[in-house]
């Protein structure tokens, strides 16, 4: 079955715009969390979603939002875009959530800040 | 809040070694234990994982995984590593209840020399 698919790939935004990634699940997977990868901070935890409801969230400013379809496909959107944004943004999904069953990760979204 | 440690940042063995690359988490519940794998320019992929039961875990690709709750440590092993193993590797920690999604080590870059 098709895996997890992120769109776009790459991007590139100016300092201050706002941005949409893309994340749809594995078929009939129903929980969608989002990660931040970056050299110096690594893999952090940005929040998840379970049937279109945030049910986490990491420490990150209100700037990172996200929200879930009835799909189950998800989107991440961030504002007012910084330097320190420019990084690999991943998206998980699972069966269930709550304990975490075997997240399969996409290949994420390259997200340079200019 | 949980987090990882992964103590070896940079590890570089010769095909046939045997490997361990060490994990220690810290929180006092329940936990859920995982390792991935990130081969270059490929996407995270879960390498084994631990919820309950028999604390010797078996992946993929002949990987094990010991969980000592003493220690608050998972440990990844392989008894003979091959130049594919090349890789990154994440330890990752999800609490019992399941908040907070995953919470990920820096990560162990390893590199087999043929």
């Amino acid at each position: 079955k098709a895996g997890v698919t992120q769109t776009p790939r790459y991007l590139i935004k100016t300092r201050g715009q706002q941005v949409t990634l893309s994340c749809s699940p594995i078929s009939g997977h129903r929980s969608v969390s989002w990660y931040q990868q970056t050299p110096g901070q690594g893999l952090q935890f940005l929040f998840e979603y379970f049937s279109e409801t945030q049910r986490n969230k990491g420490n990150f400013p209100g700037r990172f939002s996200g929200r879930q379809f009835s799909n189950s496909r998800s989107e991440m959107n961030v504002s007012t875009l910084e330097l320190g944004d420019s990084a690999l943004y991943l998206c998980a999904s699972s069966h269930t959530t709550g304990r975490g069953y075997g997240y399969t990760f996409g290949s994420g979204t390259r997200l340079t800040v200019v | 809040a949980q987090s990882v440690s992964q103590h070896n940042h940079h590890v570089i063995l010769s095909e046939a070694a045997s490997l361990e690359l060490g994990c220690n988490y810290s929180y006092g519940g329940t936990v859920n234990l995982f390792w991935y794998v990130q081969y270059p320019g490929q996407h995270l992929q879960l390498l084994l994982k631990y919820f309950s039961g028999d604390p010797l875990v078996k992946g993929i690709k002949g990987f094990e995984a010991e969980f000592i709750k003493s220690k608050f440590s998972f440990n990844l092993r392989k008894p003979s590593v091959q130049w594919s193993d090349t890789a990154e590797y994440f330890c990752a920690v999800n609490a019992g209840g399941g908040a907070d999604g995953l919470t990920f080590g820096k990560g162990t870059h390893l590199i087999i020399q043929p």
